[in-house]
């Protein structure tokens, strides 16, 4: 059983250009939680999502950052119009979403924004 | 708003010595605690979690404190090794909702 996956590790991108980040989660896992990391923070919650539906955004940046989780294929976590100050670490994780609630992370992709 | 706080960014203990990790909450509604280990470019890793209707839970080296008047929780490692030494994340949530993390501990665990 394959555990949450995350492409690609390592982005680079220009100012300007977009970001599209993706995660797909363990499998039987229907509930998908995006989480960035800036350098010498914490996790900050930035979206949780279950196929097809976003159910809290509270965390998302208002303009430039999408995420959405299709009914088939991955998570995407999308930025358009990268700045700077978007370079982070961003993680994925799954959960099962009822009855056992922990989460399981991916690897992270690290968005490098140049 | 900093609702799990972390108020120690770093920890250092002896081999074989205990560690202990703490972390504060302001949200009277969550219900579920948990905690994760994290090394560096690598996803954090669940380790130990507790409901809010117990007060300890233990799991091999690693046990879990929650004390619900204090909104305080705290993960003792005993005893600690150097493959210990990691960023420990307390984290909690309200019923199946968001996760939310405090900021991190950096535990090195010195030979």
């Amino acid at each position: 059983n394959a555990g949450v996956m995350q492409n690609p590790r390592h982005l680079v991108r220009r100012r300007g250009q977009e970001a599209r980040l993706r995660c797909s989660p363990m499998k039987g896992h229907s509930h998908v939680y995006w989480y960035r990391q800036l350098p010498e923070e914490g996790l900050k919650f930035m979206v949780y999502l279950q196929k097809e539906n976003i159910i809290d955004e509270s965390g998302m940046p208002k303009e430039r950052f999408s995420a959405e989780f299709p009914k088939e294929g991955p998570s995407i976590l999308r930025i358009q119009q990268v700045v700077r100050g978007d370079s982070a670490a961003y993680f994925c994780a799954s959960s099962q979403g009822t009855g056992r609630i922990e989460a399981f992370f991916g690897q992270g992709t690290r968005l490098t924004v140049v | 708003d900093q609702q799990v706080k972390q108020n120690s960014p770093s920890l250092s203990v002896q081999e074989g010595r205990i560690s202990i990790l703490n972390c504060d909450y302001t949200n009277s509604m969550f219900d579920y605690f948990l905690w994760y280990k994290k090394y560096p470019a690598e996803g954090p890793t669940f380790l130990i979690s507790i409901s809010s209707i117990k007060d300890k839970n233990e799991d091999g080296r690693f046990t879990v404190f929650l004390n619900k008047s204090a909104k305080h929780l705290s993960l003792h490692i005993v005893p600690s090794q150097p493959g210990d030494s990691a960023v420990y994340f307390c984290a909690a949530s309200q019923g199946y909702q968001k996760v939310t993390f405090g900021t991190g501990t950096k535990l090195q665990v010195i030979p």
